[in-house]
């Protein structure tokens, strides 16, 4: 079945500092969404990418998503305490059709 | 406000009990899911509706149940046959299968 490799697992950073995640795929996806789940808290849609080669911007985020529509990265600048949580990506695609694959997520630390 | 509405916040089960966990949504969406969450993992589907009456099983659902006779109202039941059920369980939603989810703010699992 489809899998989603996410990495790091685990960043830790300084306030300031850049942060960058990565999502790779088994199989080509038809989109990518990416979440983040604050400590303690639920997941909240961040944004869906779905064309290949797609650049999105969020204030201090940007998000990419792969030519090959494969793998994705999300990009924080000058991170804030207020980035602290954990960020997953999810792929649709392949033989999993409209179903969602969770990559496992990279826990950001952001010490002030 | 529009959201979803899971309870309880937190539940705990005996040996040999079966415990349901509520999932309501006023967004009007068709879509809704219940997955699992454990330390260190990302999001597992557990069960999935894309419309009343009807349901899915996801990669997990062995030792779970579901239905949905309503459109705003999906119960996940915990069965016996689930040997390991501590976990964060998330219900959500969207306007169609494969689109971006809203999310509860989830069920915490534990064996009394």
């Amino acid at each position: 079945g489809q899998q989603v490799m996410q990495i790091p697992q685990y960043q830790h950073v300084q306030e300031g500092e850049d942060f960058t995640t990565y999502c790779n795929s088994s199989t080509t996806l038809s989109n990518i969404q990416w979440y983040k789940q604050r400590p303690g808290g639920h997941p909240v849609f961040l944004i869906q990418l779905v064309k290949s080669g797609e650049v999105k911007k969020q204030k201090r985020l940007t998000f990419q998503f792969g030519e090959a529509k494969k793998n994705s990265s999300l990009h924080i600048t000058a991170t804030q305490t207020t980035d602290v949580g954990t960020y997953f990506c999810a792929g649709t695609g392949g033989t999993s059709y409209g179903k969602l694959t969770f990559g496992q997520g990279t826990i950001l630390t952001v010490h002030p | 406000d529009g959201g979803i509405t899971q309870s309880p916040k937190y539940l705990f089960r005996k040996e040999g009990q079966n415990v349901t966990l509520s999932c309501e949504q006023n967004l009007n969406h068709d879509a809704m899911y219940w997955y699992r969450q454990d330390p260190g993992q990302g999001l597992r589907l557990i069960y999935y509706s894309q419309i009343v009456n009807d349901f899915q099983k996801g990669d997990i659902a062995e030792g779970y149940s579901v239905s949905r006779e309503k459109k705003e109202s999906f119960p996940l039941t915990v069965t016996s046959a689930q040997k390991n059920p501590t976990a964060f369980y998330l219900c959500g939603s969207g306007q169609g299968w494969g689109q971006p989810q809203h999310f509860g703010d989830g069920t915490r699992l534990s064996i009394l």
